[in-house]
């Protein structure tokens, strides 16, 4: 079973600023890489999934970076506006036949107005 | 045009019940999901079915049992409801591309599950 590490596991910034977290996967038998968007009483939302060293994406002012070699992936926003308040998830899935997805604990941003 | 609907949203219901929590997709996706959320807020896996099959049963007890009746249907069965099932469960589905399941899930708004 893969252990999926983020952090740090809550975050409060000031709108108007930029902010990044990190998870962290085994990065052997990696094969791919998910960011999920929770809001409070809904259900998680894709963001990214990504699979090849080095990937970054970006959707409005939310970007992605990944290393599959060290294991680990940066979710990064700019400009953080109080909607952008949630929790991200991460959740990485091993290579070996019908390896389920392993989810992170999430770090719940707050975005102060 | 609810993407992936759950019934019901709350169960609230006696130790030793059984019971049945429906989970339907109208994406076309191919492979359905069962996760618990736990008391530390976690999200774990519980049942994957691929094509009506199952794929993935990540050690959940034999009291649940999962029913595919088609791609688009993937329902949990509880039987002998105990304390420790109280939890939000989620349903998911994703699309399987050449044998693996590769693109982002798509959840539904998950049923709370409470037990006396």
């Amino acid at each position: 079973i893969l252990n999926v590490e983020q952090s740090p596991q809550s975050l409060h910034v000031q709108e108007g600023d930029s902010t990044n977290f990190t998870c962290s996967f085994p990065s052997s038998n990696f094969y791919a890489l998910h960011w999920y968007r929770w809001e409070t009483a809904k259900s998680p939302e894709a963001l990214f999934v990504m699979t090849l060293n080095g990937d970054e994406k970006k959707k409005g002012r939310i970007s992605a970076t990944l290393n599959t070699k060290e294991g680990y992936s940066y979710l990064y926003i700019k400009g953080s506006q109080p909607e952008d308040s949630a929790t991200y998830l991460c959740a990485s899935r091993g290579i070996s036949g019908n390896t389920p997805l392993v989810f992170g604990k999430g770090t719940r941003l707050s975005v102060i107005a | 045009d609810t993407a992936v609907s759950q019934t019901p949203k709350y169960l609230v219901t006696q130790m030793g019940n059984d019971k049945s929590i429906k989970c339907e997709q109208n994406l076309g996706h191919d492979t359905m999901y069962w996760y618990k959320q736990d008391s530390k807020k976690f999200l774990k896996i519980m049942f994957s079915y691929n094509n009506k099959e199952l794929i993935i049963n990540e050690t959940v007890p034999n009291r649940f049992s999962p029913k595919s009746p088609d791609k688009a249907h993937l329902n949990l069965h509880i039987n002998s409801l105990e304390l420790g099932d109280s939890a939000v469960y989620f349903c998911a589905s994703s699309h399987t591309l050449a044998g693996r399941s590769y693109n982002e899930q798509f959840f539904g708004p998950g049923t709370r599950l409470t037990v006396l």
